[in-house]
C-alpha cells in the first residue's frame, strides 16, 4: 500500500483559505469516507483535526473542513491563522491505515 | 481524562529487538483499538499496527514480518515487539487508540524516540 499523495507545501497570508489535496485510488480513499486529518507541530504528537471526511472533533475550530472527490480528500483552513503553521497528514483505511506523504503549511 | 505514554529504551542495536509499551492512564484499555505509529526524524508517519483489548491484532503488510503486538488488560497496557531492527527502524514511535467500528486516531502518545545503532 502506497503512502497518499500530499502537495510538499502550501502558504498562505493571515485571513486568506488554504486547502491541502490528499490522492490516494479507489482501493483507500475513494472507496469509503475513512479519511482522517492530523495537524503536528514540531516536536508534538499529531492531533486530529478531521475524521470520516468531513467530521470535527469536539474543540477543533470550525475553520477546518473537510471534503472528498472521487480519490482525493481535501482539507480545507479558512481565515488562515499563525497558529495554523504545522504539518499536516493525511490518514485513510482499507484494512490497513495508510497516510499522506505530509504537507507543511506556512503561514506568510 | 485518558492519557498514553511510550516507555522503553532509546537505543537499540542493529539486528536485536525493538521493545516498547504504552500504559492508558486514566480510562480503560477496554473496548478500544490500540496502534503504534512511528516517525522517522525529519519523515512522515507510518502506521505499524494495532491490537483490540481481546487480542486480535492487524499488522502493517510491510512490517508483519518483524511485528508482534500484545496487550496487558490487568496493567492497561499493550505492547510492540520489532525484531531484527536496522537504522531505518530509527524514528519516534507513537501509541495512539481508535473507538471501536470508527477508522481513525483520536488520542495519542507524546511518543518516545528509539535511536537504532550500534
Amino acid at each position: 500500500q502506497s503512502a497518499l499523495t500530499q502537495p510538499a507545501s502550501v502558504s498562505g497570508s493571515p485571513g486568506q483559505s488554504i486547502t491541502i489535496s490528499c490522492t490516494g485510488t479507489s482501493s483507500d480513499v475513494g472507496s469509503y469516507n475513512l479519511v482522517s486529518w492530523y495537524q503536528q507541530h514540531p516536536g508534538k504528537a499529531p492531533k486530529l483535526m478531521i475524521y470520516e471526511g468531513s467530521k470535527r472533533p469536539s474543540g477543533v475550530s470550525n475553520r477546518f473542513s473537510g471534503s472528498k472527490s472521487g480519490n482525493t480528500a481535501s482539507l480545507t483552513i479558512s481565515g488562515l491563522q499563525a497558529e495554523d503553521e504545522a504539518d499536516y497528514y493525511c490518514c485513510s483505511y482499507a484494512g490497513s491505515y495508510v497516510f499522506g506523504t505530509g504537507t507543511k503549511v506556512t503561514v506568510l | 481524562q485518558v492519557q498514553l505514554q511510550e516507555s522503553g529504551p532509546g537505543l537499540v542495536k542493529p539486528s536485536e529487538t525493538l521493545s516498547l509499551t504504552c500504559t492508558v492512564s486514566g480510562g480503560s484499555i477496554s473496548s478500544y483499538y490500540w496502534s503504534w505509529i512511528r516517525q522517522p526524524p525529519g519523515k512522515g508517519l507510518e502506521w505499524i499496527g494495532c491490537i483490540y483489548y481481546s487480542g486480535s491484532t492487524n499488522y502493517n503488510p510491510s512490517l508483519k514480518s518483524r511485528v508482534t503486538i500484545s496487550v496487558d488488560t490487568s496493567k492497561d497496557q499493550f505492547s510492540l515487539r520489532l525484531n531484527s531492527v536496522t537504522a531505518a527502524d530509527t524514528a519516534v514511535y507513537y501509541c495512539a487508540r481508535s473507538f471501536v467500528g470508527h477508522w481513525y486516531f483520536d488520542l495519542w502518545g507524546r511518543g518516545t524516540l528509539v535511536t537504532v545503532s550500534s
